[in-house]
């Protein structure tokens, strides 16, 4: 059983089209990411939930807007898709007060817009 | 907010010899240090971690050293096998250890035959 589970795994869609990617845990967690990584490889962390509740909220376009309607779900929205949004998404999460707990990613989502 | 450099950008050893990853960090309150690895096509998973009360860290062909004075943190892979290919990522954060890691830039390590 996948502990962090996204989908789609891969997403092609035009400029200006709105897609979202869907994130789930069964590890029971308390918080969740979503993470960007980059055609060079950088990993940069875009929102972290606890709870329900944002954390953490990078200098991200507000084309860009996450939801979490339980502590075992994030999902990410996106607006008017634009060519530089193209990278893998990476959803992950822990556990907040235990700072034994690693980060559990997902296997990402390889979103190409065209 | 936190910067980690990371080197080097490529490595290529011969297997069965040393590979050493080297990171920096900027923010002198940092104390959380995991290293990932990700593996083609595949997501990053955790290899190793130190805290900034210890200063070394081994586990079976791994080690970690923290340098907390020099503000800089290593990775040491020996007896590398072709499994060990992979990017590695360090990183670093403060307070609750994954509320915000910074990541490094990755260090592409390609074991040679």
């Amino acid at each position: 059983d996948t502990a962090v589970s996204q989908t789609p795994k891969y997403l092609v869609t035009q400029m200006g089209n709105d897609k979202s990617i869907k994130c789930e845990q069964n590890l029971g967690h308390d918080t969740m990411y979503w993470y960007k990584q980059d055609s060079k490889k950088f990993l940069k962390i875009m929102f972290s939930y606890n709870n329900k509740e944002l954390i953490i909220n990078e200098t991200v376009p507000n084309r860009f807007s996450p939801k979490s309607p339980d502590k075992a779900h994030l999902n990410l929205h996106i607006n008017s898709l634009e060519l530089g949004d193209s990278a893998v998404y990476f959803c992950a999460s822990s556990t907040r007060t235990d700072p034994n707990s690693p980060l559990h990613f997902g296997n990402g989502t390889r979103l190409t817009v065209t | 907010g936190e910067n980690v450099e990371q080197h080097p950008s490529t490595l290529s050893v011969q297997e069965g010899d040393s590979a050493v990853i080297k990171c920096t960090y900027s923010d002198s309150a940092s104390n959380y240090f995991p290293w990932y690895k990700q593996e083609l096509g595949k997501r990053p998973q955790l290899i190793i971690d130190i805290r900034s009360n210890v200063g070394e860290k081994k586990d079976q062909r791994i080690a970690v050293t923290l340098n907390k004075t020099a503000k800089h943190f290593s990775l040491h892979i020996t007896e590398t096998q072709p499994e060990d290919s992979a990017v590695y990522f360090c990183a670093a954060s403060r307070g609750f250890g994954n509320e915000k890691l910074t990541f490094g830039t990755g260090t592409r390590l390609t074991i040679i035959p």
